[in-house]
Parts: structure tokens; sequence; C-alpha cells
């Protein structure tokens, strides 16, 4: 079965450090990832997702499907960024049901 | 445009009881798909609905069950609610179709359901 890894539940950087969130996926084929972020108090909604290969709000994720991961990252962490992320993947295109991670609690010190 | 909308927000009902939770999606949004969150199993998918046909299920009992209307609004149902029922009932709607630009999720506010 596809399954999604976070293995931190919990992580906190320095305002201005970089950030490292990750997610790891094990199954076979063409996975396709997301990140979502929910901050305090708002909805859930997608941040990345991998085949768009864009930078979001400073964030970037890349696919290696040698180490399984899609980890997410950006250089210089702000306080906004604060907030909750999960990894998420869908097995086929077209098929909207999403596995989500566990989350990771992202917490940015000033 | 609006949102994604839940109603009701906040729902408290007994063991055994039965509820029903009602979803809008974005107009012109075709397909609906229902989360349940809980502190210890996470987010964890329920179904999703495109045009009135239940296209995808979860590893959910037959307590669950859901139907979505000609207008794309959908329910969800829960009979003989246990106490393990207690979460954040989320859905998410998208345009549903098969292209993955149209993937995208928009989630709504969830509701709370709290079973003593």
């Amino acid at each position: 079965a596809q399954r999604v890894t976070q293995p931190e539940k919990l992580l906190s950087v320095f305002k201005g450090a970089p950030v490292e969130l990750k997610c790891n996926y094990s199954y076979s084929g063409s996975p396709e990832l997301f990140w979502y972020v929910q901050y305090s108090r708002q909805r859930l909604q997608l941040l990345l997702r991998h085949i768009s290969r864009e930078s979001i709000k400073g964030f970037t994720a890349d696919l290696n499907k040698g180490e399984t991961s899609f980890h997410l990252k950006k250089p210089f962490a702000q306080e906004e960024d604060s907030a909750m992320y999960y990894c998420a993947s869908i097995l086929q295109t077209g098929a909207n049901n999403l596995f989500f991670g566990t989350g990771t609690r992202l917490t940015v010190i000033p | 445009k609006a949102g994604v909308t839940q109603t009701p927000r906040y729902l408290i009902k007994t063991r055994g009881q039965q509820v029903t939770l009602s979803c809008s999606p974005i107009s012109g949004h075709r397909s609906v798909s229902w989360y349940q969150q809980t502190p210890g199993q996470g987010l964890q998918f329920l179904f999703e609905y495109f045009s009135e046909t239940q296209r995808n299920k979860g590893n959910f009992p037959g307590r669950f069950s859901g139907r979505q209307f000609s207008n794309s609004r959908s329910e969800m149902n829960v009979s003989t609610l246990e106490l393990g029922d207690s979460a954040l009932y989320l859905c998410a709607s998208s345009w549903g179709t098969g292209r993955f630009d149209y993937n995208e999720q928009f989630f709504g506010p969830g509701t709370r359901l709290t079973v003593l």
C-alpha cells in the first residue's frame, strides 16, 4: 500500500535559518506528491505540487526517486512560516484521494 | 469566489445515533472528497464523489456513507456512532477532471463531531 512518511512531528528553527521538512514515500510507480500547509485558524491549503516545480513563498521541493523523498526546503525561515505541514500523495492522475503524512509542526523562533 | 462551506461547524451526538454532514463545493467544481482528521490517525481519506457517483473509497466501515447531488453538494452520513468517530471531518472540492492541473483540492473549514 502507498505510504507517505514524515519522520518529524515537531521542528523548531530560528528566523533566518534554513529549514527542511522531510517526506518519504514508499510505493512503486510514479506518485504525484504535494505539500499542504495549515496556518493557525486557517484552512488546509495546497503549498506545492511536484509536477509544477515552482517555488511558493520561498519553499521548494524536489522529487528524488532514488531516495523516494520529497523534502520541503526554504533557505531562510520567516516567522509567518510557522504552521502545520503535510506531505501528501495520490496514486494516479485524476484520482482525488489524497494520502497524507502525519504532519510536521514547524515553529520559527524570532 | 466563495470557498467550500461545511455545515454544521460543530456537532455533539451520543453513541448509537447517526449524523449527516453537508458540504457545498466551490461553484463549478464537480468532485467532492471527504477526510477524517483525528489526533491519533491524522488525515484519512473517506471517499470521493464525482458527478453523483462514488469514484474512490478509503478503508472505513460501511457505517460511513455519502452521496452527491446534481448541484455537486455532498453529504456524508455516519450511522451507529462510536466514540472513536469523534473527529474533524473535512471536505474538499476540485474540478475533478482527469487533467492533473485540475486536481488541486480546496478544503472547507471542517465539521467538528464529538460523540459522547
